[in-house]
């Protein structure tokens, strides 16, 4: 797993509160990434990072901001959470170069009620 | 902007028989296909992976084909057995399909 760790593995929160998830690797790997997996969308990238303080928006990043201060840890806030953003939320890290494969955290499941 | 798509949500096979799961793409830009397997509660793990310059990999009982005029991949797995039973993602630019459920009946 490229000793990637994710926490909470499970949270459940009301609307309109703030939640923070966290991924902590232990490989030094630069590029880090979060996704979302819902029924029917397979994995969605929210947000991702190629170095400390240097992140980018993916596909479904309204709703969520992240931070990279550090290279091992890489943070995904979910500023007012919504019951949409129920899902279970994997953290990734990228080792090589761009078509390597990623490694996977064993995910969060976040029940937004 | 690139899109994979599975369109087969689940699969169900016997054992010992042949595995075979479909991604289509849209995108030609980008050099590597990647498969991922997934159990539940884990995170995806990388399975195998193809460059766009060939049309075959082979990896023991795993084995992807690409066809590019089609925008089209394929994994095959021979012979399937029960521990394949897992969801299976194709990839491709940080962008993965929906993911097909194969069950292997003993």
């Amino acid at each position: 797993d490229a000793g990637i760790t994710q926490s909470p593995r499970h949270k459940v929160t009301e609307t309109g509160t703030p939640v923070t998830l966290r991924c902590h690797q232990t490989e030094n790997h630069r590029y880090m990434y979060w996704y979302r997996q819902d029924p029917g969308h397979g994995l969605r990238l929210i947000h991702y990072s190629y170095g400390v303080k240097d992140t980018d928006k993916g596909e479904v990043s309204d709703g969520y901001s992240v931070s990279r201060s550090k290279t091992e840890d890489f943070l995904l806030t979910l500023e007012s959470a919504t019951s949409s953003q129920t899902s279970v939320y994997f953290c990734a890290t990228l080792k090589g170069n761009y078509n390597s494969p990623l490694h996977f955290g064993n995910g969060t499941r976040l029940t937004v009620t | 902007d690139q899109q994979v798509k599975q369109n087969s949500p689940s699969l169900s096979v016997q054992e010992g028989r042949i595995s075979i799961l479909n991604c289509d793409y849209t995108n030609s830009m980008f050099d590597y296909f990647l498969w991922y397997k997934k159990y539940p509660a884990e995170g995806p793990t990388f399975l195998i992976s193809i460059s766009s310059i060939k049309d075959k990999n082979e990896d023991g009982r795993f084995t992807v084909f690409l066809n590019k005029s089609a925008k089209h991949l394929s994994l095959h797995i021979v012979p399937s057995q029960p521990g394949d039973s897992a969801v299976y993602f194709c990839a491709n630019d940080m962008r993965f399909g929906a993911g097909t459920r194969l069950t292997v009946k003993p």
